[in-house]
C-alpha cells in the first residue's frame, strides 16, 4: 500500500541555522509534490509545489527538491525564525485534484 | 483572496446525534474536500467531490455521508455521533486547473 513517511515527528534547531525535512515514499509514483505549513488548531497552508520534472523550487527562505529515484522529496528552511514554528507536511499527488494524500507532518521547532 | 469557512470552531455533541458540519468556499471552485485529522493519524479523506451533487468516498467513508446541492457549499454529516469520531474536521477546495488545497479553519468536535 502507498506510503509517505517524514524524517521525524519533531526537529528542533537554533535561530539562523537551515531547517531540513525529509519526506518519504513507497508504492507511489507521484507527478508532484506539494509541502503544506500548519499552525496549531488551524487548517494547512500551502507552501510550495514541485513537480516530477523539477529538480528544485524556490520561495524565499524555502527550498523544494524532488528526486523521483530516491522516492524522496526534501524541503529547507535557510535562515530559520521562530516563527517558521509549525507542522510542516508534505502532499504527493498523482493527478489534478489528486493529491489526498498527506504525510504525518514534522513539527519543527526554531528556537530562539 | 479564497475564503475557505467553515461552521464551526468547536463544536461538543452527544453520542447518537446527528450532527452537519458545513463548508463554504467563495471561490467558484469545483473541488471540495472532507478530512480528520487526529494526533498520529495525520490527515485522512473522508468524503470528496468533483461538482455538485457528485461525491466520492475517501479513505475513512463509514459512519459519514455528505451533500452537495450547492457549488460553494460541501456538507459533512455524521449521522449518529459517535465517541471515536471526535476529531478535528477539516475542509479543503482546490482551484480549477491548480492543486494547492486551500482549508479552512477547521472544527474541532467533541462527542460525548
Amino acid at each position: 500500500s502507498q506510503k509517505i513517511e517524514q524524517n521525524s515527528e519533531a526537529l528542533n534547531i537554533q535561530e539562523g541555522k537551515t531547517a531540513t525535512l525529509t519526506c518519504n515514499y513507497t508504492n507511489y509514483s507521484p507527478a508532484y509534490l506539494q509541502w503544506y505549513r500548519q499552525d496549531p488548531g488551524r487548517g494547512p497552508v500551502f507552501l510550495l509545489l514541485i513537480r516530477e520534472n523539477e529538480k528544485e523550487k524556490r520561495k524565499e527562505r524555502l527550498k523544494v527538491t524532488f528526486d523521483t529515484t530516491l522516492k524522496q522529496s526534501l524541503f529547507h528552511i535557510t535562515a530559520s525564525q521562530p516563527a517558521d514554528s509549525a507542522t510542516y507536511l508534505c502532499a504527493p499527488g498523482v493527478g489534478y485534484g489528486q493529491n489526498f494524500v498527506f504525510g504525518p507532518g514534522t513539527r519543527l521547532s526554531v528556537l530562539p | 483572496d479564497v475564503k475557505v469557512t467553515q461552521s464551526s470552531r468547536y463544536l461538543v455533541k452527544r453520542t447518537g446525534e446527528k450532527v452537519f458540519l458545513e463548508c463554504v468556499q467563495d471561490m467558484d471552485h469545483e473541488n471540495m474536500f472532507w478530512y480528520r485529522q487526529d494526533p498520529g493519524l495525520g490527515l485522512r479523506l473522508i468524503y470528496f467531490s468533483y461538482d455538485v451533487k457528485m461525491k466520492e468516498k475517501g479513505d475513512i467513508p463509514e459512519g459519514y455521508s455528505v451533500s452537495r446541492e450547492k457549488k460553494e457549499r460541501f456538507s459533512l454529516i455524521l449521522e449518529s455521533a459517535s465517541t471515536n469520531q471526535t476529531s478535528m474536521y477539516l475542509c479543503a477546495s482546490i482551484p480549477p486547473s491548480a492543486n494547492e488545497q486551500f482549508f479552512g479553519p477547521g472544527t474541532r468536535l467533541t462527542v460525548l
